[in-house]
């Protein structure tokens, strides 16, 4: 079946640094969503990305859809304490069956 | 603040035992999804539900699990026998129909010895 590559697997960084992340396919999807999950709860829907090059941003989150539909990208700008968690990509498939795919997870850790 | 709820949270089991795992969807979604979460496979789709109706299990081994929704308030997965490999989290998520609108409850934590 589809699968989705999620990179980095984790970050150490700076209070203030930009962070970025990746998720890739060798299919094509017709959306991407992306989620952030904290300890003891689940994931919640930060962005979701419906059209090729689709860029979308929700606060310092930045969020693209990529042009060859195989790939998707986040960003965070200025990061802060509270932006700690994983951060998981998922797509849903243009072709096979249509079920909701996840990455693996970035896992998030600041430095204040 | 609408949720979903989940119970129990917390579940540790020995192997053979039956584990029934329950979802209380937000009131007015149409659309239950029951995932699990491993450190090995990450999150998965499990099953899911549009107005009562299973519309996909084939994430589920069907030896063993089940899902049901006896009515629009109440979501059930069931693990006959459980077995070590069956420790994970557990999500249950309640939507209006399409992927986006999926709203995840807090998970239940399942320990199978």
């Amino acid at each position: 079946g589809q699968q989705l590559n999620q990179s980095p697997q984790s970050m150490f960084i700076q209070e203030g640094e930009d962070v970025s992340m990746n998720c890739t396919s060798s299919s094509i999807f017709n959306t991407w969503l992306w989620y952030k999950q904290e300890p003891g709860e689940g994931p919640v829907l930060l962005i979701a990305l419906y059209k090729a090059g689709e860029l979308t941003s929700n606060g310092r989150l930045t969020a693209q859809f990529g042009i060859t539909r195989k790939d998707s990208f986040l960003n965070i700008s200025a990061s802060i304490p509270s932006d700690v968690g994983i951060y998981f990509c998922a797509g849903l498939p243009l072709q096979g069956a249509q079920k909701l795919v996840f990455g693996q997870g970035t896992r998030l850790t600041i430095n204040p | 603040d609408a949720r979903v709820t989940q119970t129990p949270r917390h579940k540790v089991t020995e192997m053979g035992q039956e584990v029934t795992m329950r979802c209380q969807p937000i009131l007015g979604h149409n659309t239950v999804f029951w995932y699990r979460q491993t450190m090995m496979q990450g999150l998965e789709l499990l099953a899911y539900f549009r107005n009562r109706a299973p519309l996909d299990d084939s994430g589920m081994p069907k030896d063993r699990f089940s899902a049901e929704m006896p009515d629009a308030t109440l979501a059930t997965l069931k693990i006959q026998p459980s077995e070590p490999r069956d420790s994970a989290v557990y999500f249950c998520a309640s939507g209006t129909g399409g992927w986006k609108t999926q709203y995840f409850g807090p998970g239940t934590r399942l320990l199978v010895l």
